[in-house]
């Protein structure tokens, strides 16, 4: 069954400290995003790809990295530098440019500092 | 400066009945708005989504009207169900905005409460 599969469904980070959140997509999409929605928000556009061994800052990449390596993973680490990195993250993917394509989402990561 | 306003946080309505929400932009090079649904603790899902060529797309109990001189699109959910109960993100894309064309810009969500 295809879809965007998001792990671990619940992290924590200390201090100082990077982490990792996957998002592996088999539905052989070309373009993937990173979303971040914070309590009472919508969500605000972090990172995207839109091919491989591409990706471009959103609106909110400040302490954040990415990498596209293939088609169907783009892993996004929470870097030390951000400093406030507790909410919710979801990743997507689309067909082709968004739009005309709508996203498909992932389950979503909760990071929460400890 | 929020260019998708999704002015209303919640809306409760009776079962069975009408369920209208809005979404205003601001951006005019919007081209394709779109709705998703979404549970707590799961990720948005795809509802419908209008071009901006037309004014109105319809899709079993869901309807999107768009009004582009007002710069206004609402969702119609007919009849509510108890199962319609979620928040409601509003999204808009402008295609070939500069280098993010396509990205979508999305509205902070409407609760809907369907009361059996």
């Amino acid at each position: 069954d295809g879809g965007i599969t998001q792990s671990p469904k619940y992290l924590f980070r200390k201090e100082g400290q990077n982490v990792t959140l996957s998002c592996e997509q088999n539905l052989n999409h070309d373009a993937m995003y990173w979303y971040r929605q914070d309590p009472g928000q919508g969500l605000r556009l972090i990172y995207y790809s839109q091919i491989v061994n591409d990706f471009q800052k959103g609106d909110i990449a400040e302490g954040y990295s990415v990498s596209r390596e293939k088609k169907e993973s783009f892993p996004l680490t929470v870097t030390s530098a951000q400093k406030n990195p507790t909410a919710f993250y979801l990743c997507a993917s689309s067909m082709g440019v968004a739009g005309a394509q709508p996203q498909h989402f992932g389950d979503g990561t909760r990071l929460s500092i400890l | 400066d929020q260019q998708v306003k999704q002015n209303s946080p919640s809306l409760s309505v009776q079962e069975g009945r009408i369920s209208i929400l809005n979404c205003d932009y601001t951006n005019s090079m919007f081209d394709y708005f779109l709705w998703y649904k979404k549970y707590p603790a799961e990720g948005p899902t795809f509802l419908i989504s209008i071009s901006s060529i037309k004014d109105k797309n319809e899709d079993g109990r869901f309807t999107v009207f768009l009004n582009k001189s007002a710069k206004h699109l609402s969702l119609h959910i007919v009849p509510s169900q108890p199962g319609d109960s979620a928040v409601y993100f509003c999204a808009a894309s402008a295609s070939g905005y500069g280098g993010s064309q396509g990205n979508l810009i999305f509205g902070k969500g409407t609760k809907l409460s369907v009361k059996p």
